[in-house]
C-alpha cells in the first residue's frame, strides 16, 4: 500500500511569489491534514479536510489556503511568500477525522525555502 | 525532516541500553497523548499512545509513562538499537480536534555502536 505522497519535495521561491504544494493520502483515507515544521515552532496545525470540507483551522494568517478533491488528494497554497515561511510542509492522512487515534500518516513532506 | 530543530535536547546512548525520553505537557485538560518518531528525512511515525485514564501502556519495545499529576509524560524504548536514533516527538491533545493537537518541540535520540 503507497504511503502519503506529497509534491514537490523540494522548492524555492521568493518573497512575494506564491506557491502550491499538493498530497495524495494513503489509498482509502478520507482525511488529509497539514502542518508546518520549523525549527523555532516545531510542528504546527495548518488545518483539516475532510470530504472535501475544512474541518478545523490552526492560527495561521489567511495567506495560508488549502482545498480537497473529490478524489481525496489536497493542495495547499500560500500566497504572497514571507521569509519565515521557509519550512518543512507535511501532510498527514487518517481513515477519519479528527485525533481519537494518533494514527496520523505523515508524508516526507515539501522543503519550501523562500529567498 | 532534514533539520527539524537546531537546538534540540540530545540523547546518547550505547546500542543495547534502554533509552528514556522525557516531555512536559502543558493542558492539564489534556487527555490523549503520542510519541512520534521522526528520522531524517521523513515524516513523523506514531510509535505508541495513551489516553488520560491509564498511567502506563506498552508497546513492542517501547513503554509511555503518563504522570498527569506534574503532566509529565516519558517514553522508554528497551535495547536500543541504531535504528532508533531519530527526534521523538510527544504530542498532547483534547477533544480530539486535530486543532488541540500540541507537538513538544522534540529530543534526539543518538545510538552509538
Amino acid at each position: 500500500k503507497a504511503g502519503v505522497t506529497q509534491t514537490p519535495r523540494y522548492l524555492i521561491k521568493t518573497r512575494g511569489q506564491q506557491v502550491t504544494l499538493s498530497c495524495s493520502p494513503i489509498s482509502g483515507h478520507r482525511s488529509v491534514s497539514w502542518y508546518q515544521q520549523t525549527p523555532g515552532q516545531g510542528l504546527q496545525f495548518l488545518f483539516e479536510y475532510f470530504s472535501e470540507t475544512q474541518r478545523n483551522k490552526g492560527n495561521f494568517p489567511g495567506r495560508f489556503s488549502g482545498r480537497q478533491f473529490s478524489n481525496s488528494r489536497s493542495e495547499m497554497n500560500v500566497s504572497t511568500l514571507e521569509l519565515g515561511d521557509s519550512a518543512l510542509y507535511l501532510c498527514a492522512s487518517s481513515l477519519i477525522v479528527g485525533v481519537t487515534t494518533g494514527e496520523l500518516f505523515f508524508g516526507e513532506g515539501s522543503r519550501l525555502t523562500v529567498l | 525532516g532534514e533539520s527539524v530543530g537546531l537546538h534540540l535536547p540530545t540523547l546518547s546512548v550505547q546500542e543495547g541500553d534502554n533509552s528514556i525520553i522525557n516531555c512536559a505537557y502543558s493542558n492539564s485538560a489534556s487527555d490523549y497523548f503520542i510519541w512520534y518518531k521522526q528520522e531524517s528525512g521523513k515524516g513523523p511515525q506514531f510509535i505508541i499512545d495513551i489516553r488520560s485514564n491509564m498511567d502506563k501502556r506498552q508497546g513492542q519495545r517501547v513503554t509511555v509513562l503518563l504522570n498527569k499529576t506534574v503532566k509529565h509524560l516519558s517514553l522508554q524504548i528497551a535495547a536500543t538499537q541504531p535504528g532508533d536514533s531519530a527526534v521523538y516527538f510527544c504530542a498532547e491533545n483534547y477533544g480530539g480536534s486535530q486543532g488541540n493537537l500540541i507537538f513538544g518541540k522534540g529530543t534526539k535520540l543518538s545510538v552509538k555502536p
